[in-house]
Order: structure tokens, then sequence, then C-alpha cells
């Protein structure tokens, strides 16, 4: 069972204010992963960290920014939320960079009003 | 053409029948396969990873990779009402990167 973590796991907030979604894992994982997923559609990676001080954009553009100072954790930040960054954020972590396991937390869902 | 295709379904099975989930990918060179399951409003939970070619069985899933047809399946035999949900293919691309990629997921209804 995998042990990640996700703060707020609901989140209202007014438009133009900064947020910080938390994720933390338990399982010393080196790679860790953040998805965004609308209702019904596909999963969409929008950032990645293969270990600590390294974040690398992913498939998605994404007007967020994340940080990895420590191993366990691997916080994402909007300095000023739309409405159209209203979504589900979906934190992942895998041990292996080959056979890529991922697992996910319980994720955060956004609404920017 | 997507790097990894499914159908959307839904598709509808009977209780007790087997279920069967279709996965195409484009990247020849793609070693590892995923396939997760997600309950409405909940996240991708991993329910099998399959590497070589053949069959993987884990109770009542089971996992099939043809790497020269760029084919992965997931049959689910006895399919349960709880198991209705959407079922996502997930391919490693073997790249620098090593990112998982993911189809769009088909939905699966169990009938009861």
């Amino acid at each position: 069972e995998a042990d990640i973590y996700q703060t707020p796991r609901y989140l209202v907030i007014g438009t133009g204010k900064k947020i910080t979604l938390e994720c933390s894992q338990t399982m010393g994982h080196d790679k860790m992963y953040w998805y965004q997923q609308d209702p019904g559609m596909e999963l969409h990676l929008i950032h990645y960290s293969y270990g600590v001080n390294s974040t690398e954009k992913g498939d998605l553009s994404s007007e967020s920014t994340v940080s990895r100072i420590r191993t366990e954790h691997f916080p994402l930040t909007l300095e000023s939320a739309r409405p159209s960054h209203t979504s589900q954020y979906l934190c992942a972590s895998s041990e292996s960079p080959h056979y890529n396991e991922q697992f996910f937390g319980p994720g955060t869902r956004l609404t920017v009003l | 053409q997507k790097e990894v295709e499914q159908n959307s379904g839904p598709l509808s099975v009977p209780e007790g029948a087997i279920a069967s989930l279709n996965c195409t990918y484009s990247d020849r060179v793609s070693q590892s396969f995923f396939w997760y399951r997600q309950y409405s409003g909940k996240s991708p939970e991993l329910i099998m990873s399959i590497y070589s070619n053949g069959d993987k069985e884990d109770g009542r899933f089971t996992a099939q990779l043809n790497k020269a047809s760029q084919y992965v399946s997931l049959l689910i035999r006895d399919s349960q009402p709880s198991d209705s949900a959407t079922y996502l293919c997930a391919v490693l691309r073997m790249d620098s990167s090593y990112k998982l990629i993911f189809g769009s997921g088909t939905r699966l209804l169990v009938r009861p």
C-alpha cells in the first residue's frame, strides 16, 4: 500500500490568490509527479522530479511551479489562481525510474471562483 | 495518433462475465506497461504491471502483452459490480524522461 498524502483534499478559492498544494510520501521514492485531470478526461503530466533539487516541466503547459527540497515533499504552487485552474490535481511517486510503478495520492480538487 | 489508445467505452458486461479491456501503443521500444483502475472522483489505483510478452495473472485479473503487435490487454474474470470504473492503460516512454504515458481510459460497467 502506497503512503502518499495530499492536502488539502478540497479547496475553493477566489481569483488572484496564491495557493500551494501539498504532497508528501513516506516511501523514500526519488521520483515524484504532478498530474492534472478534469472530470472524465485524461491525466496530463504537468511537473515531475527525479530527486532533490530536480524539477522538470511535463507535457501540459502549466502556470504552476514546483520545488523539491526534501525527498518526501513535492509542493505545487499557483502564484495567482484563475478559474481556468479549476481541476483535480494528482500527485504520484515511484521508486524505480525503469519500471516506474507510480502510486497516486488521493488528489486535491481545486475550484477557483 | 496518440501514443496510447483505448476505446472510451462504456463496455457493459453482466455480473460474472469476463471483461476484456484493450490498449495499443505506438512506441515499439516500450518495455513497461501498467493498468490502473479509477473510480469516479478518485485517484488512479495500480492493479497490474507487465514487462514481458505473455500473460500475467493476479487473482481475477490477467494482463496480456504482445510487443510484436504493440498490444496490451486486461481481462477481469467473474466481473462484479464493484469493478465498474474507468481502466487506464499506461506505457513507460523509453527516453531519458521515463515518463508514463496514459491512455484516456475505458469505462467499464458491470450490470448486476
